[in-house]
């Protein structure tokens, strides 16, 4: 079957880094996306990883291992405003995305 | 604004009821998707369209239909509500349907309650 798996809270210190982990077993795969949902609003694209190795945009880094089924995101400098949900998805072999549970970020001060 | 417009915001309705959801997308996207969002779980698909005038079934299409007629417009319909479809229900879009880098927009949401 179709598996997500990543941690369902984190918290970490405004300025600090955090690593979000997220391991996948799909049917097929297209690709890997991250998604951040804040509290009662709409998800919105992060980053998308098709090929092993690491993406980096801003403060924002992912990475992919095909290979071992698995993928993080890297946040750098954390402010409150990263306070959110973070959703992993791979994307299966019919182009459907498989979506995670989603990771809780708390920024404390 | 270009996006996606999702009606109503929030509902309340009595089990048995006849409910549309409606979304409509002004970005000229071809793919469209119907997601419901559970506590402690991941987006789930109901229903999504590749193109106007086809249709096809998520992971747990039971219960609600939808129909595409047109580009812009996916509505979606539960025909007589019962009270495990409540939950928060999300349209999205995006250019292309079967294709990898797949970017999709989500509208604002819709919290429908089933009583």
């Amino acid at each position: 079957g179709q598996n997500i798996d990543q941690p369902t809270e984190m918290t970490a210190t405004e300025g600090a880094i955090v690593q979000i982990n997220c391991t996948y077993q799909t049917s097929g795969f297209n690709g890997l996306f991250w998604y951040q949902q804040h509290a009662g609003e709409a998800p919105t694209f992060l980053s998308y990883n098709v090929l092993d190795g690491l993406e980096e945009k801003g403060r924002f880094s992912s990475f992919l291992s095909r290979s071992k089924g698995y993928s993080y995101l890297l946040l750098k400098e954390l402010q409150m405003k990263d306070s959110a949900s973070y959703l992993c998805a791979p994307m299966d072999s019919n182009y459907q995305l498989i979506w995670g549970a989603g990771t809780k970020l708390i920024i404390k001060p | 604004i270009a996006g996606i417009t999702q009606a109503p915001t929030s509902q309340i309705l009595a089990a048995g009821r006849r409910m549309t959801l409606r979304c409509t997308q002004d970005m000229r996207h071809n793919a469209m998707y119907w997601y419901r969002q559970d506590l402690g779980l991941g987006l789930r698909l109901i229903h999504y369209s590749n193109t106007a005038g086809t249709t096809g079934k998520g992971e747990v299409p039971d219960g609600y239909s939808v129909s595409r007629a047109n580009t812009d417009d996916f509505p979606l319909t539960l025909a007589s509500a019962v009270p495990s479809q409540t939950s928060v229900y999300f349209c999205a879009s995006s250019a292309e349907g079967d294709y990898g880098a797949n970017v999709l927009t989500f509208g604002a949401g819709s919290r429908l309650t089933v009583l």
